[in-house]
Protein backbone atom coordinates (compact mmCIF):
# COMPACT_ATOMS: atom_id res chain seq x y z
CA UNK A 1 0.00 0.00 0.00
CA UNK A 2 0.99 3.60 -0.43
CA UNK A 3 3.46 5.09 2.67
CA UNK A 4 3.71 8.58 4.18
CA UNK A 5 4.24 11.47 1.47
CA UNK A 6 5.01 14.73 1.98
CA UNK A 7 5.11 17.84 -0.73
CA UNK A 8 6.58 19.56 -2.05
CA UNK A 9 9.86 17.53 -2.03
CA UNK A 10 12.15 20.67 -2.02
CA UNK A 11 11.25 24.16 -1.18
CA UNK A 12 12.88 27.41 -1.54
CA UNK A 13 12.03 30.54 0.17
CA UNK A 14 12.63 33.98 1.05
CA UNK A 15 13.76 35.00 4.63
CA UNK A 16 10.13 36.54 5.90
CA UNK A 17 7.74 34.21 3.72
CA UNK A 18 5.24 32.16 5.19
CA UNK A 19 5.73 28.46 3.92
CA UNK A 20 3.27 25.53 4.09
CA UNK A 21 3.92 21.52 4.05
CA UNK A 22 2.07 19.15 3.59
CA UNK A 23 1.99 15.39 4.87
CA UNK A 24 -0.35 12.27 4.01
CA UNK A 25 -0.14 9.78 6.51
CA UNK A 26 -0.71 5.97 5.64
CA UNK A 27 -4.67 5.29 5.80
CA UNK A 28 -6.05 4.10 8.99
CA UNK A 29 -2.92 5.52 11.17
CA UNK A 30 -4.62 7.97 13.67
CA UNK A 31 -1.52 9.57 15.14
CA UNK A 32 0.68 11.82 12.81
CA UNK A 33 3.93 13.04 14.07
CA UNK A 34 6.15 16.14 12.81
CA UNK A 35 10.18 16.43 13.21
CA UNK A 36 12.51 18.65 11.87
CA UNK A 37 16.20 17.72 11.16
CA UNK A 38 18.58 20.55 10.62
CA UNK A 39 21.98 19.89 9.14
CA UNK A 40 24.18 17.37 10.92
CA UNK A 41 21.55 16.90 13.94
CA UNK A 42 18.98 14.14 14.72
CA UNK A 43 15.52 14.30 14.47
CA UNK A 44 13.50 17.19 16.80
CA UNK A 45 10.54 16.47 17.46
CA UNK A 46 7.81 19.14 16.73
CA UNK A 47 4.10 18.29 16.92
CA UNK A 48 1.90 15.01 17.21
CA UNK A 49 -1.83 14.50 16.31
CA UNK A 50 -4.12 11.52 17.91
CA UNK A 51 -7.55 11.39 16.17
CA UNK A 52 -9.46 14.41 17.61
CA UNK A 53 -7.51 14.80 21.20
CA UNK A 54 -5.86 18.40 21.34
CA UNK A 55 -2.15 17.82 19.75
CA UNK A 56 0.91 17.77 21.73
CA UNK A 57 2.23 21.15 20.69
CA UNK A 58 5.55 20.79 23.04
CA UNK A 59 7.83 20.82 20.37
CA UNK A 60 7.31 23.84 18.19
CA UNK A 61 10.20 25.66 18.71
CA UNK A 62 7.99 29.27 18.20
CA UNK A 63 4.61 30.81 18.05
CA UNK A 64 5.86 30.68 14.06
CA UNK A 65 5.21 27.29 13.65
CA UNK A 66 1.74 25.84 13.50
CA UNK A 67 -0.34 22.61 12.41
CA UNK A 68 -3.10 21.26 11.60
CA UNK A 69 -4.45 18.23 10.65
CA UNK A 70 -8.31 18.06 8.90
CA UNK A 71 -11.19 15.31 8.69
CA UNK A 72 -7.93 13.52 10.95
CA UNK A 73 -5.80 12.63 7.57
CA UNK A 74 -4.13 15.06 5.93
CA UNK A 75 -1.65 17.35 7.97
CA UNK A 76 -0.32 20.76 7.38
CA UNK A 77 2.93 22.49 8.65
CA UNK A 78 3.25 26.14 8.63
CA UNK A 79 5.73 28.53 9.38
CA UNK A 80 5.50 32.31 9.15
CA UNK A 81 7.69 34.82 8.43
CA UNK A 82 10.68 31.73 8.31
CA UNK A 83 14.14 32.89 9.58
CA UNK A 84 17.39 31.16 7.75
CA UNK A 85 17.79 28.98 10.99
CA UNK A 86 14.29 27.27 10.14
CA UNK A 87 16.11 25.28 7.39
CA UNK A 88 16.06 21.88 7.43
CA UNK A 89 14.40 18.65 6.11
CA UNK A 90 10.90 18.62 7.63
CA UNK A 91 9.85 15.07 8.11
CA UNK A 92 6.43 13.71 8.84
CA UNK A 93 5.40 10.15 10.65
CA UNK A 94 2.26 8.11 11.15
CA UNK A 95 1.19 5.20 13.53
CA UNK A 96 -1.71 3.00 14.11
CA UNK A 97 -2.08 4.49 17.68
CA UNK A 98 0.25 7.13 19.19
CA UNK A 99 -1.53 5.67 22.67
CA UNK A 100 0.95 2.65 22.38
CA UNK A 101 4.86 3.29 22.06
CA UNK A 102 5.81 0.01 20.46
CA UNK A 103 4.00 0.98 17.51
CA UNK A 104 6.53 1.58 14.76
CA UNK A 105 6.14 4.99 13.00
CA UNK A 106 6.27 4.99 9.56
CA UNK A 107 8.46 8.35 7.96
CA UNK A 108 7.72 10.06 4.66
CA UNK A 109 10.65 11.30 2.57
CA UNK A 110 10.41 14.64 4.22
CA UNK A 111 10.28 18.43 2.84
CA UNK A 112 13.83 19.99 2.42
CA UNK A 113 12.98 23.58 3.18
CA UNK A 114 16.04 26.32 2.04
CA UNK A 115 15.62 30.26 3.62
CA UNK A 116 17.74 32.12 1.59
CA UNK B 1 15.67 15.11 30.60
CA UNK B 2 15.71 12.06 28.51
CA UNK B 3 18.46 11.88 26.11
CA UNK B 4 19.78 9.94 23.55
CA UNK B 5 23.55 9.98 22.52
CA UNK B 6 25.49 8.46 19.81
CA UNK B 7 29.11 9.39 20.02
CA UNK B 8 30.45 7.97 16.62
CA UNK B 9 29.34 10.72 13.85
CA UNK B 10 31.17 8.35 11.24
CA UNK B 11 32.24 5.04 10.50
CA UNK B 12 32.89 2.84 7.62
CA UNK B 13 33.56 -1.15 7.22
CA UNK B 14 34.35 -3.01 4.25
CA UNK B 15 31.98 -4.75 2.81
CA UNK B 16 30.69 -8.69 4.53
CA UNK B 17 32.50 -7.33 7.68
CA UNK B 18 30.94 -6.44 10.74
CA UNK B 19 30.32 -3.02 12.71
CA UNK B 20 28.93 -1.97 15.62
CA UNK B 21 27.35 1.12 16.03
CA UNK B 22 26.74 2.50 20.05
CA UNK B 23 24.14 4.74 21.29
CA UNK B 24 23.29 5.69 25.20
CA UNK B 25 20.93 7.12 26.67
CA UNK B 26 19.60 8.54 29.86
CA UNK B 27 16.09 8.10 31.61
CA UNK B 28 14.61 7.25 34.80
CA UNK B 29 11.74 5.15 33.10
CA UNK B 30 11.59 1.56 33.49
CA UNK B 31 9.42 1.24 31.04
CA UNK B 32 10.37 2.40 27.51
CA UNK B 33 11.33 1.07 24.46
CA UNK B 34 14.74 1.60 21.99
CA UNK B 35 14.69 1.74 18.12
CA UNK B 36 17.48 1.85 15.54
CA UNK B 37 15.93 4.20 12.08
CA UNK B 38 18.14 3.86 8.39
CA UNK B 39 17.84 6.96 6.65
CA UNK B 40 19.67 6.39 3.56
CA UNK B 41 20.42 9.32 0.62
CA UNK B 42 16.54 8.98 -0.08
CA UNK B 43 16.01 10.38 3.42
CA UNK B 44 13.70 7.68 4.06
CA UNK B 45 13.68 6.29 7.50
CA UNK B 46 13.09 2.92 7.81
CA UNK B 47 12.98 0.87 11.30
CA UNK B 48 15.84 -1.55 11.38
CA UNK B 49 14.99 -3.27 14.92
CA UNK B 50 13.49 -2.44 18.11
CA UNK B 51 13.39 -3.36 21.94
CA UNK B 52 11.68 -3.22 24.64
CA UNK B 53 13.26 -2.41 27.75
CA UNK B 54 11.20 -5.27 29.82
CA UNK B 55 12.41 -7.89 27.71
CA UNK B 56 16.16 -9.31 28.35
CA UNK B 57 16.47 -11.30 25.15
CA UNK B 58 18.48 -9.00 22.69
CA UNK B 59 15.97 -8.63 19.66
CA UNK B 60 17.91 -9.40 16.25
CA UNK B 61 16.17 -9.46 12.60
CA UNK B 62 18.19 -11.70 10.42
CA UNK B 63 21.71 -9.44 9.93
CA UNK B 64 20.97 -6.93 12.21
CA UNK B 65 21.15 -7.45 15.94
CA UNK B 66 21.06 -5.33 19.15
CA UNK B 67 23.33 -5.22 22.64
CA UNK B 68 20.99 -4.11 24.74
CA UNK B 69 22.87 -3.40 28.68
CA UNK B 70 19.92 -1.85 30.54
CA UNK B 71 21.94 -1.19 33.89
CA UNK B 72 24.27 0.63 31.82
CA UNK B 73 21.95 2.52 29.32
CA UNK B 74 23.49 0.88 26.42
CA UNK B 75 21.79 0.15 23.20
CA UNK B 76 24.53 -0.83 20.32
CA UNK B 77 23.74 -1.88 16.80
CA UNK B 78 25.77 -4.63 15.49
CA UNK B 79 25.12 -5.20 11.03
CA UNK B 80 26.93 -8.39 10.20
CA UNK B 81 28.32 -9.63 6.59
CA UNK B 82 27.76 -6.00 5.59
CA UNK B 83 26.39 -5.08 2.10
CA UNK B 84 26.85 -1.55 0.21
CA UNK B 85 22.81 -1.20 0.66
CA UNK B 86 23.43 -0.85 4.24
CA UNK B 87 25.29 2.83 3.13
CA UNK B 88 23.37 5.04 5.50
CA UNK B 89 23.19 7.46 8.46
CA UNK B 90 21.71 5.34 11.37
CA UNK B 91 20.05 6.72 13.93
CA UNK B 92 19.37 5.51 17.43
CA UNK B 93 15.65 6.28 19.16
CA UNK B 94 13.93 5.93 22.69
CA UNK B 95 10.47 6.93 23.62
CA UNK B 96 8.86 6.00 27.30
CA UNK B 97 6.41 3.31 27.37
CA UNK B 98 4.16 5.62 29.55
CA UNK B 99 4.31 8.31 27.33
CA UNK B 100 0.59 9.09 25.38
CA UNK B 101 2.20 10.11 22.65
CA UNK B 102 4.73 8.02 21.47
CA UNK B 103 7.01 10.77 20.60
CA UNK B 104 10.57 9.41 19.81
CA UNK B 105 14.13 11.17 20.87
CA UNK B 106 16.97 10.91 18.90
CA UNK B 107 20.67 10.70 18.87
CA UNK B 108 22.60 12.50 16.63
CA UNK B 109 23.26 9.51 14.34
CA UNK B 110 25.94 7.27 12.63
CA UNK B 111 27.09 7.97 9.14
CA UNK B 112 27.81 4.46 8.15
CA UNK B 113 29.98 3.49 4.50
CA UNK B 114 30.48 0.10 3.40
CA UNK B 115 33.17 -0.14 1.35
CA UNK B 116 33.92 -2.25 -1.67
Amino acid sequence: GAGVSQSPSNKVTEKGKDVELRCDPISGHTALYWYRQSLGQGLEFLIYFQGNSAPDKSGLPSDRFSAERTGGSVSTLTIQRTQQEDSAVYLCASSLRGLYSYNEQFFGPGTRLTVL
Amino acid sequence: AQTVTQSQPEMSVQEAETVTLSCTYDTSENNYYLFWYKQPPSRQMILVIRQEAYKQQNATENRFSVNFQKAAKSFSLKISDSQLGDTAMYFCAFNVGSSNTGKLIFGQGTTLQVKP
